[in-house]
């Protein structure tokens, strides 16, 4: 089935700087990657998604790419602010039915 | 629209008792599915459902049983807590696949689940 990683783990930025998160997903027949935005006690917020017939997506501040050759899909923070402090879940699809393989999770901090 | 329900927010249980996590949706998405999330592991796939009177199992399915009788509801049945069972518990909906692929999936606030 589809395996996806997240790198790094936990991620530390000064406000204002920029957050980039990086997935690598296994199945090349996926074709969607969501990122969720998990803030602390609360379920994941779809903040972000691509699908495989686009290279690139952006809404306001955050930013997704996508290199379906390499395998790897990338979350862009820019002008971060603490609001934006949280875990970040990728997740490509996999497994047909619907399914969605998450990574591990990654925990940023922006420091004031 | 409410979104994704689930309830109880809290619970503490015995070892070897039962209980049912409910978990409602008012989106008449078909999609439905349960996830436990640990520290360090993320969220593992413990059953799901592409509709009414479908179920199938994830990677870790095991001391956990569901129905679907509805296209809204989707509980989750734990037969015998054990104390690895403790977890925090999120139910997820979606729109099924269309044949334009698969659609974000919609969390509920999550169920956190001790077991003694």
């Amino acid at each position: 089935g589809e395996n996806v990683e997240q790198h790094p783990s936990t991620l530390s930025v000064q406000e204002g700087d920029s957050a980039v998160i990086k997935c690598t997903y296994s199945d090349s027949a996926s074709n969607y990657f969501p990122w969720y935005k998990q803030e602390l006690g609360k379920g994941p917020q779809l903040i972000i998604d691509i699908r495989s017939n686009v290279g690139e997506k952006k809404d306001q501040r955050i930013a997704v790419t996508l290199n379906k050759t390499a395998k790897h899909f990338s979350l862009h923070i820019t002008e971060t602010q603490p609001e934006d402090s949280a875990v970040y879940f990728c997740a490509a699809s996999g497994g047909g039915n619907n399914r969605l393989a998450f990574g591990k999770g990654n925990q940023v901090v922006v420091i004031p | 629209n409410a979104g994704v329900t689930q309830t109880p927010k809290f619970q503490v249980l015995k070892t070897g008792q039962s209980m049912t996590l409910q978990c409602a949706q008012d989106m008449n998405h078909e999609y439905m599915s349960w996830y436990r999330q640990d520290p360090g592991m993320g969220l593992r796939l413990i059953h799901y459902s592409v509709g009414a009177g479908i179920t199938d199992q994830g990677e870790v399915p095991n001391g956990y049983n569901v129905s679907r009788s509805t296209t809204e509801d989707f509980p989750l049945r734990l037969l015998s807590a054990a104390p690895s069972q403790t977890s925090v518990y999120f139910c997820a909906s979606s729109p099924t696949h269309s044949g334009t692929g698969v659609y974000g999936y919609t969390f509920g606030s999550g169920t956190r689940l001790t077991v003694v």
